[in-house]
């Protein structure tokens, strides 16, 4: 099955700081999505992105969809306490799997007031 | 308001008994999925339907059963076949994709679910 590498798997950064996560696999998706997870709680939509090339922003939020299909990244600016969580990626690529998503290990973001 | 229902939000129960935990959507969605989360761990897939009366096995289907009678509810039962059921599990809906649609999936709160 698609394989995806989800980096780095936690990050420590101090509030104001930007962060930036990337995903890859090992074929290519039609769909990039990126959830967040507080504890105890179900993963929420931030962006979501269909086309190769796309930039995308949700406020402090920005997403690409690689130009290769391959691989994403997100990007959080100017961190707050509320960041906190775990960022997930998750790939489609409907040809082959439908509406199945492939979602990676989760980045888990801590940010120190 | 439109959402996906995942009942109840913990639930414990004994080694060997069978236990069904609930999910409901009210957004239309045709396809609904549950995953399993266990701790510092990404989700894996159980099982999926994209239509009624229709499902497909998961990554990790052994030990779990699923249902989908109607368009809005997919029940998940873990089984005593389930080797380490504690976890915390997963449902979520999404449209089925085509050319022009969206297929976000959106998220249930959760179950987390303890045998003891």
């Amino acid at each position: 099955g698609q394989q995806l590498n989800q980096s780095p798997q936690s990050m420590f950064i101090q509030e104001g700081e930007d962060v930036s996560m990337n995903c890859t696999s090992s074929s290519i998706f039609n769909t990039w999505l990126w959830y967040k997870q507080d504890p105890g709680e179900g993963p929420v939509l931030l962006i979501a992105l269909y086309k190769a090339g796309e930039l995308t922003s949700n406020g402090r939020l920005t997403a690409q969809f690689g130009i290769t299909r391959k691989d994403s990244f997100l990007n959080i600016s100017a961190s707050i306490p509320s960041d906190v969580g775990i960022y997930f990626c998750a790939g489609q690529f409907r040809e082959t799997s439908g509406s199945r998503l492939t979602f990676g290990e989760g980045t888990q973001l801590t940010v120190n007031p | 308001d439109g959402g996906i229902t995942q009942s109840p939000k913990y639930l414990f129960r004994k080694e060997g008994q069978n236990v069904t935990l609930s999910c409901e959507q009210n957004l239309n969605h045709d396809a609904m999925y549950w995953y399993r989360q266990d701790p510092g761990q990404g989700l894996r897939l159980i099982y999926y339907s994209q239509i009624v009366n229709d499902f497909q096995k998961g990554d990790i289907a052994e030990g779990y059963s699923v249902s989908r009678e109607k368009k809005e509810s997919f029940p998940l039962t873990v089984t005593s076949a389930q080797k380490n059921p504690t976890a915390f599990y997963l449902c979520a809906s999404s449209k089925l994709p085509d050319r022009v649609m969206n297929t976000e999936a959106f998220f249930g709160q959760g179950t987390r679910l303890t045998v003891v």
